[in-house]
């Protein structure tokens, strides 16, 4: 069996300032780990994906996420957000990436 | 290349009736994938199909049912329409089924049942 929890359903930040999305998973096996972006009226696009290997992830337009396994964790991180950056955030985990168990997203603003 | 693409993009329905989505995956991909996504939610597993064989199901009713054509093109069939299928229906395909670390998305279709 295997669950996602997204902490905060929306996060504000200023445009310039460090995003961060959180995201702690259960996975009865080695998870792998996936953050997705969905923009209004459209599907679900990849930003980053881990699997095994390093457990720091870089992934597009600038996201990375780190894999902490004895924190059960995969927050997802930018250094500096864009007022492009504004969208759905989803977390998701699965061993089949067309089998996977999503969380309930996280909603990012983009405050100029 | 085409992306996966799904049609129609946006319907109408009755409560009761019956509707047929479908899904074009990526040339090549094998694997199509039914994900259901309400209104402030994440996507939640329907089915997946790899080589025309139904390979897993999620926690839906048998109302919802899919299945695969050998062009690996794939439908997803919803019979007496209820308000709660109201959502946006997500296509994803894939190379592989197994372990397997890609999958991408169609644009979705929005279904409201009135």
């Amino acid at each position: 069996a295997q669950s996602v929890t997204q902490l905060g359903s929306h996060v504000s930040v200023s445009e310039g300032a460090l995003v961060l999305l959180r995201c702690n998973y259960s996975s009865s096996v080695p998870p792998y780990l996936f953050w997705y972006v969905q923009y209004p009226n459209q599907g679900l696009q990849l930003l980053l994906k881990y699997t095994t290997g390093a457990t720091l992830v870089k992934g597009i337009n600038g996201f990375e996420a780190e894999f902490k396994k004895s924190e059960t964790s995969f927050h997802l991180t930018k250094p500096s957000a864009h007022m492009s950056d504004a969208a759905e955030y989803f977390c998701a985990v699965g061993r089949n990436a067309g089998k996977s168990t999503f969380g309930d997203g996280t909603t990012l603003t983009v405050k100029p | 290349d085409a992306g996966v693409t799904q049609s129609p993009t946006h319907l109408i329905k009755t409560r009761g009736q019956h509707v047929t989505l479908r899904c074009s995956p990526i040339s090549g991909h094998k694997s199509v994938s039914w994900y259901q996504q309400v209104l402030g939610q994440g996507p939640q597993f329907i089915f997946q199909y790899y080589e025309k064989e139904e390979r897993g199901r999620g926690n839906f009713p048998d109302r919802f049912s899919a299945r695969q054509f050998p062009n690996y093109s794939s439908e997803l069939n919803v019979n007496a329409l209820l308000l709660g299928d109201s959502a946006l229906y997500l296509c994803a395909s894939s190379l592989l089924q197994g372990l397997n670390t890609e999958a991408f998305f169609g644009q979705g279709t929005r279904l409201t049942v009135v």
